[in-house]
């Protein structure tokens, strides 16, 4: 009963260096989302995919690379990481279509900070 | 421009009585979806109640109850009889867009919500 798994839980960062975040789910959802949330902003999106092998832009979405090249696996990489994106990172996804669309599932979190 | 607005920072209110979060959205499409996620002090996301831009009725999910009205694009939830435990962070979201925008979904700033005895 995993739902959404995120990796690593926390992380602490020097500014330019690389990391990658991982995101899987076993409910064999078809979209997948990349949110972060900063105190007073809420979750803003920075990227999501639609399927496997399909990525697209969110709101925020400079800084920041997925891929998405197996259905059940997300990846949200930042190539030379800023202070700006130190924040917590939330993974989500969902089913495409009908009443399931609508209920996202989210995973528990990652806390990166970039010093 | 912001597309979800939740104009409470912070609510209070007392066990046991019901209380009104306030959203706004903004979209010209016909068809959208609105939503509240609840995020407890413990940090995960927990969904709790979608109303859906063509369904005729508001939406309600045991205390919870979405009052839905479209002209004035306000999607407000209601919670009845308060609990210690609904002392959270709440959000709006909407879902709007077709084809592959479909997967975007924005949130509101939030409210948190405190519960006293």
């Amino acid at each position: 009963n995993a739902g959404v798994t995120q990796t690593p839980k926390f992380r602490v960062l020097k500014t330019g260096q690389s990391m990658t975040l991982l995101c899987a789910q076993d409910m064999n959802h078809e979209y997948m989302y990349w949110y972060r949330q900063d105190p007073g902003m809420g979750l803003r999106l920075i990227h999501y995919s639609v399927g496997e092998g399909t990525t697209a832009k969110g709101e925020v979405p400079d800084g920041y690379n997925v891929s998405r090249l197996k259905k059940q696996n997300f990846l949200l990489g930042l190539e030379s990481a800023a202070p700006s994106q130190t924040s917590v990172y939330f993974c989500a996804s969902s089913l495409a279509g009908g009443t399931g669309a609508n209920v996202l599932t989210f995973g528990a979190g990652s806390r990166l900070t970039v010093l | 421009a912001q597309k979800i607005t939740q104009t409470q920072p912070g609510m209070f209110v007392q066990e046991k009585e019901a209380v009104t979060l306030d959203c706004t959205y903004d979209t010209s499409d016909q068809s959208y979806g609105l939503f509240w996620y609840k995020q407890p002090s413990s940090g995960e996301m927990i969904f709790l109640i979608y109303q859906g831009s063509y369904d005729e009725q508001n939406a309600t999910e045991g205390r919870y109850s979405l009052n839905f009205q479209k002209a004035r694009k306000s999607a407000n939830l209601v919670i009845s009889a308060s609990q210690l435990g609904d002392s959270a962070m709440y959000f709006c979201a909407m879902r709007h867009g077709r084809g592959s925008t479909l997967g975007r979904l924005y949130f509101g700033r939030g409210t948190q919500l405190t519960v006293w005895p």
